[in-house]
């Protein structure tokens, strides 16, 4: 059973340009989160999705930021004319959803550098 | 102040030391994770217990629970220089989905 994949690992872009990071969950798990890690700080949550759903998105900027999670396919988090405060690792988590315990499994993270 | 804060923020000790992190909390929890990331990587599930438990062992970790104080101790017996991470924990606060997560506490294990 593969674990969490997120892709890409790294992603370069330039001021204003975007960027889609990408979230396949565990089998069988259709809940997914999103955080956010600046250096040297601890994950911050951005948004919690079920499928087709957007359950809690209070973690997300305002502006710029979108996510989704498709009846088919992986989770996309979109970040639009990203500025270099957005510069960070993001990482997803998956969950079943049907256990007693909400333990989420994490994805190895996409690192985005604002250039 | 943020849900879940680690102290101390940084920890350097010998290689075969036991190294205690601890860990804060203000609202009531159904659980307290601990993860461990290594320095540009992703983050490992170390363990997991429940509000209701007050002490958990694995291999050579332990946590306990403190629910009166709202805090939480992680201890990594006989430390090696592979435990050089930085140590997370994270609350499942009673009515919410997601994690909160601490700042870290950064290990540095000498040898």
């Amino acid at each position: 059973n593969a674990g969490v994949m997120q892709n890409p690992r790294h992603l370069v872009r330039r001021r204003g340009q975007e960027a889609r990071l990408r979230c396949s969950p565990m089998k069988g798990h259709s809940h997914v989160y999103w955080y956010r890690q600046l250096p040297e700080e601890g994950l911050k949550f951005m948004v919690y999705l079920q499928k087709e759903n957007i359950i809690d998105e209070s973690g997300m900027p305002k502006e710029r930021f979108s996510a989704e999670f498709p009846k088919e396919g992986p989770s996309i988090l979109r970040i639009q004319q990203v500025v270099r405060g957005d510069s960070a690792a993001y990482f997803c988590a998956s969950y079943s959803g049907g256990a007693s315990v909400n333990e989420q499994f994490f994805g190895p993270g996409t690192r985005l550098t604002v250039l | 102040s943020q849900q879940g804060e680690e102290d101390p923020q940084a920890l350097s000790i010998q290689e075969g030391e036991n190294a205690t992190m601890n860990c804060s909390y203000k609202t009531s929890i159904n659980n307290l994770q601990w993860y461990r990331q290594n320095s540009g990587r992703g983050l490992v599930h170390l363990i997991l217990i429940r509000s209701n438990e007050r002490e958990k062992h694995s291999g050579r970790l332990r946590v306990t629970l403190d629910t009166s104080k709202k805090s939480s101790s992680l201890l990594i017996t006989a430390s090696r220089a592979a435990d050089t991470a930085s140590y997370f924990c994270a609350t499942d606060a009673k009515g919410a989905q997601k994690l909160v997560f601490g700042q870290g506490t950064r290990l540095t294990i000498n040898p």
